[in-house]
């Protein structure tokens, strides 16, 4: 009964191809995030969604897009990518987004080729 | 901007050594600060605080906010292998956005 599961778990691609990875939680929180971690374990927001509103939009290439079908998912689009965009990326959920506690999926490692 | 830094960097220490690992922050309007374990995979949660000198506690692991001077620490009693990560703390002000720190790598040796 995983509560945050990340689809895929590793994703190898070339530069300029377009990918997505998928998100589910079922906790029944409202919020759901993006994060990324580099090669040197920085983890740092990029966008987060309320209840499928976009309450976190961190500066990000806009080659990233996310979308929230309902609560319970965020997926994360990503355009022509790039050898810089080779990182760990983590969904995560909370119920409310002021500074609770967050669950974090198993994570999904992009290497772009 | 909203700042956290982790201390040390990384520590190697002997199973039943205690040890203690320190966060300092910056942030605008302070609403929690959150302890994360992360191994080889998805960071685990720890602890949430947002109340100075109330100590949160799980069984060797225990951790206390001092809001006046802008710090958490945390506390690892008997350590054990199983307690080799790297741990992270996080702080959540105004933006509501959760600032990481680079986290301290604990290594514990048998």
């Amino acid at each position: 009964d995983t509560a945050v599961s990340q689809t895929p778990k590793y994703l190898v691609t070339q530069m300029g191809n377009d990918k997505s990875i998928k998100c589910e939680q079922n906790l029944g929180h409202d919020t759901m995030y993006w994060y990324k971690q580099d090669s040197k374990k920085f983890l740092k927001i990029m966008f987060s969604y309320n209840n499928k509103e976009l309450i976190i939009n961190e500066t990000v290439p806009n080659r990233f897009s996310p979308k929230s079908p309902d609560k319970a998912h965020l997926n994360l689009h990503i355009n022509s990518l790039e050898l810089g965009d080779s990182a760990v990326y983590f969904c995560a959920s909370s119920q409310g987004y002021a500074g609770n506690e967050q669950y974090f999926g198993p994570g999904t490692r992009l290497t772009v080729t | 901007e909203d700042k956290v830094v982790q201390s040390p960097l990384s520590l190697v220490v002997h199973e039943g050594d205690t040890v203690t690992l320190n966060c300092s922050y910056e942030v605008t309007n302070f609403r929690s600060l959150l302890w994360y374990k992360q191994e080889k995979k998805a960071p685990t949660f720890l602890f949430m605080l947002t109340s100075s000198g109330i100590e949160k506690k799980s069984g060797r692991l225990s951790s206390i906010l001092d809001k006046k001077e802008l710090f958490s620490i945390l506390n690892i009693t008997a350590t054990q292998t199983g307690d080799s990560a790297v741990y992270l703390c996080a702080v959540c002000g105004a933006t509501n956005k959760l600032i990481f720190g680079t986290g301290t790598l604990l290594a514990v040796q048998p």
